[in-house]
């Protein structure tokens, strides 16, 4: 089994600064890493996947993550946020090896970091 | 392209009383997966229909069952209410075969206020 843990609940930063949301992962297997974002009151939206290969993943909305499998993380960060960017963003895994058919595509997500930008 | 939808948008239900909630995958997508996102928590995953049978469940009881139609399209159907089933129930599409990478696409979701 796999479990997220999204070490902020609250991240208040202001308008033009950077932000680093962080994201911790366990997994016996090998995972598949997102991000997504929730606007008030509407469905998730994918910012970035990781799947394999360059452990830097560049995502819409001038967003990143990296993957950092030795400390099982995988961070988003924006190097200048604006107001539009105050959303609900969620850290999930799925497992990465694929047995069969319709098996491994189950996200687990972590409780959310609620990105507040101030002006 | 249209991507998942979801219906309705918002329902309220009383308690003890049974609710259906349909959802339609991205065009293309043949895997449907159900998650319950209660407020202020992250979604969790109730469970995943592939060629019109459940391949894997969460932790949810038996009252909650689904469906997946030829067409790939959905229902999740929960039984005998509670007030704790309020929450925000979101639709999941993607590809179910190995291989086809790992996008999956939420709906709009539906909520449920259960009185």
């Amino acid at each position: 089994a796999q479990s997220v843990t999204q070490l902020d609940s609250q991240v208040p930063v202001f308008e033009e600064a950077p932000v680093e949301l962080r994201c911790n992962y366990s997994s016996s297997v090998s995972v598949y890493l997102f991000w997504y974002v929730q606007y008030p009151n509407q469905g998730l939206q994918l910012l970035l996947k990781y799947l394999s290969g360059s452990t830097l993943v560049k995502g819409i909305n001038g967003f990143e993550a990296e993957f950092n499998k030795s400390q099982t993380s995988f961070h988003l960060r924006k190097p200048s946020v604006h107001i539009s960017d105050t959303a609900e963003y969620f850290c999930a895994v799925s497992r990465g090896v694929e047995i069969s058919s319709g098996s491994a595509r189950q996200l687990t997500f972590g409780s959310g970091t609620q990105l507040t930008v101030l002006p | 392209d249209a991507g998942v939808t979801q219906s309705p948008t918002h329902l309220i239900k009383t308690r003890g009383q049974q609710v259906t909630l349909r959802c339609s995958p991205k065009s293309g997508h043949d895997t449907v997966s159900w998650y319950q996102q209660a407020l202020g928590q992250g979604p969790q995953f109730i469970f995943q229909y592939y060629e019109e049978e459940e391949r894997q469940r969460g932790n949810f009881p038996d009252r909650f069952s689904g469906h997946q139609f030829p067409n790939y399209s959905s229902e999740l159907n929960v039984n005998a209410l509670l007030l704790g089933d309020s929450a925000l129930y979101l639709c999941a599409s993607s590809l179910g075969h190995p291989g086809a990478g790992n996008t999956i696409y939420f709906g709009e979701g539906s909520w449920l206020t259960v009185v």
